[in-house]
């Protein structure tokens, strides 16, 4: 079955300090994508990135970038130069086909707590 | 281009009560899956909803029930609450493709069971 763990519960980092927050997924799936999505205190989970499992780039998006390791089964986020406003729990998760149609499912990990201090 | 917007925002039940929630999908989608997050963790999938039909189902039992109307929107029927029920409850909307659609995810409803 498959599985997502972020071993971070919190973190809490000074501005302009970098900062990785790690995940690391379980599947038997040959392909399948993975995803971040980020959740203010407002509760909505906004989308940050998908990534299909045959593609081992990494991708950077302004202060955001991303490190997909398949031998390891990680897809790490790494936030440069952390702001205030990065403050929010960071989700990652794993799509699983679902057996009757229709778009995939997600599976996600407990998340972790991002708090950026002035 | 409206997102995906759900109501209530909150609510507060009491046990044994039931709860209707209810979901209009991003323009362009069709198809609405429903999350549950309890407190500190992460959402879990409850059911899928595509033709009006549902795709599947999470772990979850029978008192969630749900429905999709011809428009796209969705409703999410909780009977019987318990206590453990109280969650925030996330509503998704997708395009049905091929190849996996990401998720767009409304702000959520708040549900309290006292």
């Amino acid at each position: 079955a498959q599985k997502v763990t972020q071993a971070q519960t919190e973190i809490s980092v000074v501005e302009k300090e970098d900062v990785t927050l790690d995940c690391v997924y379980e599947t038997r799936d040959t392909t399948y994508y993975l995803f971040w999505y980020k959740q203010p205190p407002s509760g909505e989970l906004v989308f940050l990135i998908r990534r299909n499992s045959f593609d081992e780039q990494n991708e950077i998006s302004g202060r955001y970038s991303w490190n997909f390791q398949k031998s390891t089964s990680s897809f790490n986020f790494t936030i440069t130069a952390s702001q205030v406003v990065d403050s929010a729990v960071y989700f990652c998760a794993l799509s699983e086909p679902l057996t009757q149609g229709g778009s995939e499912k997600l599976v996600f990990g407990k998340g972790t707590k991002l708090t950026v201090n002035p | 281009d409206a997102g995906v917007t759900q109501s209530p925002t909150h609510l507060i039940k009491t046990r044994g009560q039931q709860v209707t929630l209810r979901c209009s999908p991003k323009s362009g989608h069709d198809t609405v899956s429903w999350y549950q997050q309890a407190l500190g963790q992460g959402p879990q999938f409850i059911f899928q909803y595509y033709e009006e039909e549902e795709r599947q189902r999470g772990n979850f039992p029978d008192r969630f029930s749900g429905h999709q109307f011809p428009n796209y929107s969705s409703e999410l029927n909780v009977n019987a609450l318990l206590l453990g029920d109280s969650a925030l409850y996330l509503c998704a909307s997708s395009l049905i493709h091929g190849a996996s659609s990401p998720l767009h995810f409304g702000n959520g409803t708040r549900l309290t069971v006292t």
